[in-house]
């Protein structure tokens, strides 16, 4: 069975750009939550999707969205970009959600902010 | 909310030495605990987690972790390590009842193992 998988694993955008990007779960998961990764701040919760519907947000400006399509890929975007944007984002996903369903992290996409 | 404390930022171990990782956690509700590894360039990889039940779980490659309710630790251990083990690690909790915070995991800062000869 194939992983998470996220695209593209690398990305080098100016200031003031927008970035999107995406996230495949694994076959049958229905839950995709988005991390930021920075050597600063660590792992820190931006989103999680379930059946198409935002469910829970972390805190986050409103530059960071995200949504999910019924085949349960995601897609995060990032729009005004800042220096303070480059990070490791780390897409998982679970079977349904919630505590109780592990989840299962891709590789990563590496978004450098010049 | 709650929180992860994971004081040692690198640990330094010889090959085939013994490890232990140290977690500890803050929580007003009762937690899920984990373990996660990251190799370099690499996403996270579950090594363990503890839902209920006896509280010595083990895990993939070796590891081990112990949860102490009275203590709020979730110590990660390994009797020998081997070069591969070189990663960072992650601990990480989330509630246990309904909050509806969802998937929500709150993450320690990270302990990075280097292993040498």
């Amino acid at each position: 069975k194939a992983g998470v998988t996220q695209t593209p694993r690398y990305l080098i955008k100016t200031r003031g750009q927008q970035v999107t990007l995406s996230c495949s779960p694994i076959s049958g998961h229905r839950s995709v939550s988005w991390y930021q990764q920075t050597p600063g701040q660590g792992l820190q919760f931006l989103f999680e999707y379930f059946s198409e519907t935002q469910r829970n947000k972390g805190n986050f400006p409103g530059r960071f969205s995200g949504r999910q399509f019924s085949n349960s890929r995601s897609e995060m975007n990032v729009s005004t970009l800042e220096l303070g944007d480059s990070a490791l984002y780390l897409c998982a996903s679970s079977l349904r959600g919630g505590r109780l369903n592990i989840q299962y992290f891709g590789a990563g996409t590496r978004l450098s902010v010049l | 909310a709650q929180s992860v404390t994971q004081l040692d930022s690198q640990v330094p171990v010889f090959e085939e030495a013994p490890v232990e990782l140290r977690c500890n956690y803050s929580s007003s509700v009762s937690v899920y605990l984990f373990w996660y590894v990251q190799y370099p360039n690499q996403g996270l990889q579950l090594l363990l987690k503890y839902l209920s039940g006896s509280t010595l779980v083990k895990g993939i490659n070796g590891f081990e972790a112990e949860f102490n309710k009275s203590q709020t630790s979730f110590h990660l251990r390994k009797p020998s390590v081997h070069i591969s083990d070189t990663a960072e690690y992650f601990c990480a909790v989330i509630p246990t009842g309904n909050t509806g915070t969802a998937s929500k995991l709150t993450f320690g800062t990270g302990t990075r193992l280097q292993v040498t000869l």
